[in-house]
Parts: structure tokens; C-alpha cells; sequence
């Protein structure tokens, strides 16, 4: 079965610091990963997709992911943070089809 | 711009009620799912559904059914509701096809069960 694991409850960071939030993911092949963002009353939003190839991928808002294979990992970063980027961030994965595992989520705080 | 809309922001049942949650988009999608969240646990996957008049469980279909009479519509019934169904409800859409994966999700239900 598919899992993720979002080690990382809560993470505080100041306006303008770079930033990496850790996702890593149980999946028996080649997955599709995701990471979706949840700005306070909303729903989430798409950030960015891997399905293949390049292993850099970059999303909206001018964050990006790499996956890493050998370390079943999909880490989210940014490098400058902006205050409205406080937010909870979900790392997602599926095995094609549209039946996604969700993380348990991240909650960024940024500090001004 | 896709519009997943969700009827209610915040709901209020009593414990034994009949409840329903509906959903509604705009974009033409085939397949349309019902998540709920809760805080530590994430979004875990009730129901979801490929087309019209058809449903596939989730992970946690218990105490839950589906219904979707039309394409825009899918609606998420709680037959008789306890406070441990207590939750934000996330509806969300997706085309099929290539794309199948990126999920559109409306702004969620708070539903309390007294």
C-alpha cells in the first residue's frame, strides 16, 4: 500500500529565509508525487507534480521539489519565504489513477 | 477558472440525523471525491467516482454513501450521523485522461455532530 510521511508537524521560519519542508513516501514502483498547499478557510491548491523525467520540478509561487529515488523522498523548497506563503502544505502519491495518499500535512508559520 | 462549491461552510447536526453534504463543479469533470480532514491524520479518501450513477470506496467509506445523479453533483450522505463523523469535508474534481491526477478542491464543510 501507498503511504507518506510528513515528518515535520509544524515549522516556523522568518520572512525572506529559504526553506525545505520533507516528505517521504512508501510506494512499490515509480510514483506520482504532488504537494498541495491550504491557505487558512480554503481548499488546497495544487504546488507541483513529478510523474517523470526530470527530477527537479518546479511549481507556482516559485517553490520547487526534487525527487530522490534512493531516499524515497519529494522535499518541497523555496528559496526566499513571503508571509503569505503561511499556509499548511500536503505531500501527496499515487501509482497513476487518481486515488491519492495525502501526508499528514505541515503547518509553515513565517515569522516577520 | 474551475469551481468546486461545496452548499455549506459550517454545519451543526444532532447525533441520529440524516445529513448531506453537496458539491458541485463546473468544469465538465469526470471524477469527483469526498475527503475528510482532521487535524494530525491528514485528508483521507471516503468515496470517489468515475462517472454518473457511479461510486467506488474510499478508505473510510464506513458510515458513508454517495451519490451522483449528474455529472456536476456529488453528493456525500451521512445516514445517521455521530459526533466522531465530526470534521472538515473536502469535495474536489478531476478530468479524465492525462491529467486524471490534479485534484480541484472546493473550501470544505465544518461539520459538528452534537
Amino acid at each position: 500500500a501507498q503511504s507518506v510521511t510528513q515528518p515535520d508537524i509544524h515549522i516556523t521560519v522568518s520572512e525572506g529565509a529559504s526553506l525545505e519542508l520533507r516528505c517521504n513516501y512508501s510506494y512499490g514502483a515509480t510514483p506520482y508525487l504532488f504537494w498541495y498547499v491550504q491557505s487558512p478557510g480554503q481548499g488546497l491548491q495544487l504546488l507541483l507534480k513529478y510523474f517523470s523525467g526530470d527530477t527537479l520540478v518546479q511549481g507556482i509561487k516559485g517553490f520547487e521539489a526534487e525527487f530522490k529515488r534512493s531516499q524515497s523522498s519529494f522535499n518541497l523548497r523555496k528559496p526566499s519565504v513571503h508571509w503569505s506563503d503561511a499556509a499548511e502544505y500536503f505531500c501527496a502519491v499515487t501509482g497513476g489513477g487518481n486515488k491519492l495518499t495525502f501526508g499528514t500535512g505541515t503547518q509553515l508559520k513565517v515569522e516577520l | 477558472d474551475v469551481k468546486v462549491t461545496q452548499s455549506s461552510r459550517y454545519l451543526v447536526k444532532r447525533t441520529g440525523e440524516k445529513v448531506f453534504l453537496e458539491c458541485v463543479q463546473d468544469m465538465d469533470h469526470e471524477n469527483m471525491f469526498w475527503y475528510r480532514q482532521d487535524p494530525g491524520l491528514g485528508l483521507r479518501l471516503i468515496y470517489f467516482s468515475y462517472d454518473v450513477k457511479m461510486k467506488e470506496k474510499g478508505d473510510i467509506p464506513e458510515g458513508y454513501s454517495v451519490s451522483r445523479e449528474k455529472k456536476e453533483r456529488f453528493s456525500l450522505i451521512l445516514e445517521s450521523a455521530s459526533t466522531n463523523q465530526t470534521s472538515m469535508y473536502l469535495c474536489a474534481s478531476s478530468h479524465g485522461g492525462e491529467e486524471n491526477e490534479k485534484l480541484f478542491f472546493g473550501s470544505g464543510t465544518q461539520l459538528s455532530v452534537l
